[in-house]
């Protein structure tokens, strides 16, 4: 069966250094795979998508990596501030028989960016 | 993006009742998905609900336990039958897009937090 490992439960970084999470997967060749945020009693918020045939993609301060050889994903957030402590969820898109089906999350990394 | 509502936003409920909770969309969407997460955990898939077929369940859950509806492509319901202690957990509902910019992207309603006693 699928499995996604991110790295760390927790991780603090200091305030204006870039924070990095790691998410490995196995049993699996995505065609895609996600990132979310997750804030305390909420639902997971979208924030970037990434395909197999792409290396790197930008949104804002955010970087995410895909290595499909490696079958790894990096999460880059640059210039970290405090309101960016949160839960980062990473998710692989399921296949059922019929098609794409869902997601499977990993655990989550709580993130705390120190002032 | 999509904007996804859930009633009720918490409820706490005695053992051996059901609850029924519903989640609306503001445009219409094929795939609807049911989601659990249970404390300190990360979300797990229940069900997908696609209107006009029945509902496919993740290894682990059934029909009888968790029914679902779909009656029309903006609206879907999740029941929680006979409750016990170990269905108290957070119930999300979500949304994929299957075409245009936002295609494979999902967005999440803001959950329904359940506490069973």
């Amino acid at each position: 069966s699928q499995k996604i490992e991110q790295n760390s439960e927790a991780l603090n970084i200091q305030e204006g250094k870039t924070a990095t999470l790691t998410c490995n997967y196995t049993n699996y060749s995505p065609a895609y795979l996600q990132w979310y945020r997750q804030d305390p009693g909420r639902g997971p918020v979208f924030l970037l998508l990434i395909r197999e045939n792409e290396k790197e993609k930008r949104k804002e301060r955010l970087k995410v990596t895909f290595d499909t050889t490696l079958k790894q994903s990096l999460f880059h957030i640059t210039a970290s501030q405090p309101a960016d402590s949160a839960t980062y969820l990473c998710a692989l898109e399921r296949w059922s028989g019929g098609g794409a089906d869902g997601l499977t999350f990993g655990k989550g990394t709580h993130l705390i960016i120190q002032p | 993006s999509a904007v996804i509502s859930q009633k009720p936003s918490r409820d706490i409920c005695q053992r051996g009742t059901s609850l029924t909770i519903q989640c609306q969309v503001d445009s219409q969407v094929t795939m609807m998905f049911w989601y659990r997460q249970q404390p300190g955990q990360s979300l797990t898939l229940i069900a997908t609900a696609n209107q006009g077929s029945e509902a496919t369940y993740e290894s682990g859950f059934v029909i009888d336990k968790f029914p679902i509806s779909r009656p029309n492509l903006t609206f879907s319901t999740l029941t929680v039958s006979n409750m016990s202690p170990e269905d108290s957990s957070i119930y999300l509902c979500s949304v994929e897009r299957t075409d245009g910019p936002l295609a494979d992207e999902q967005f999440f309603g803001p959950g329904t937090r359940l506490t069973v006693l």
